[in-house]
């Protein structure tokens, strides 16, 4: 089976542009997470994604947005970059099955993605 | 607030040494336990989970000790090797929202 891919992988902008950030999820699973990863803060929860609905959300402002689609595919945005959301943003898949004992999440290699 | 509190954020073991990673969480809706490793340039790959019905998980040279009570757990990796060489990274989950730790990279020397 293939693995978590996630595209672009390296992506630079400037402050005030929008960014789309892709997440193709492992054949069959049906939950994709987004985590934002920074040295300071580490890993964060962004939001999870099931069966096209948002099921879960961190606390990160409305700049930072997701859908999800019937592929299972799903896509993050964030609008009005700031310096600060440079950082290395990661999906995960998973069955999605909340509570199952084996309901891993399975990690892309993530994108990075550099504010300037 | 940081729901899942990490130690230490930076470990130098030598090899053939007992590597120990110490992780407190508060919530106590965490029903999963899971440590990921992550090496530079890759997503957070799972190493072993545990149960907070369970109080130890053996796997190979990675072992999970883990106190309900304490609210605390730990991971222990025996014969360390350069290999290893890697940030750990515990963490907690509650349905499918999972918590992380600051994380610990480890370095081993020869």
């Amino acid at each position: 089976k293939a693995g978590v891919t996630q595209t672009p992988r390296y992506l630079i902008k400037t402050r005030g542009q929008q960014v789309t950030l892709s997440c193709s999820p492992i054949s069959g699973h049906r939950s994709v997470s987004w985590y934002q990863q920074t040295p300071g803060q580490g890993l964060q929860f962004l939001f999870e994604y099931f069966s096209e609905t948002q099921r879960n959300k961190g606390n990160f402002p409305g700049r930072f947005s997701g859908r999800q689609f019937s592929n299972s595919r799903s896509e993050m945005n964030v609008s009005t970059l700031e310096l600060g959301d440079s950082a290395l943003y990661l999906c995960a898949s998973s069955g999605g099955f909340g509570g199952a004992i084996n309901n891993e999440q399975f990690f892309g290699p993530g994108t990075r993605l550099t504010v300037l | 607030q940081q729901q899942v509190k990490q130690s230490p954020q930076s470990l130098i073991v030598q090899k053939g040494g007992i590597s120990i990673i110490n992780c407190a969480y508060e919530n106590t809706a965490f029903d999963y336990f899971p440590w990921y490793q992550q090496f530079p340039g890759k997503g957070p790959a799972l190493l072993i989970a545990i149960r907070p019905d369970v109080s130890e998980k053996k796997e190979g040279r990675f072992t999970i000790s883990f106190n309900k009570s304490a609210k605390q757990f730990s991971l222990h990796i025996m014969d360390s090797q350069p290999g290893d060489s890697a940030t750990y990274f515990c963490a907690a989950r509650v349905y499918q929202k999972v918590t992380f730790g600051i994380g610990t990279k480890l370095q081993v020397i020869p």
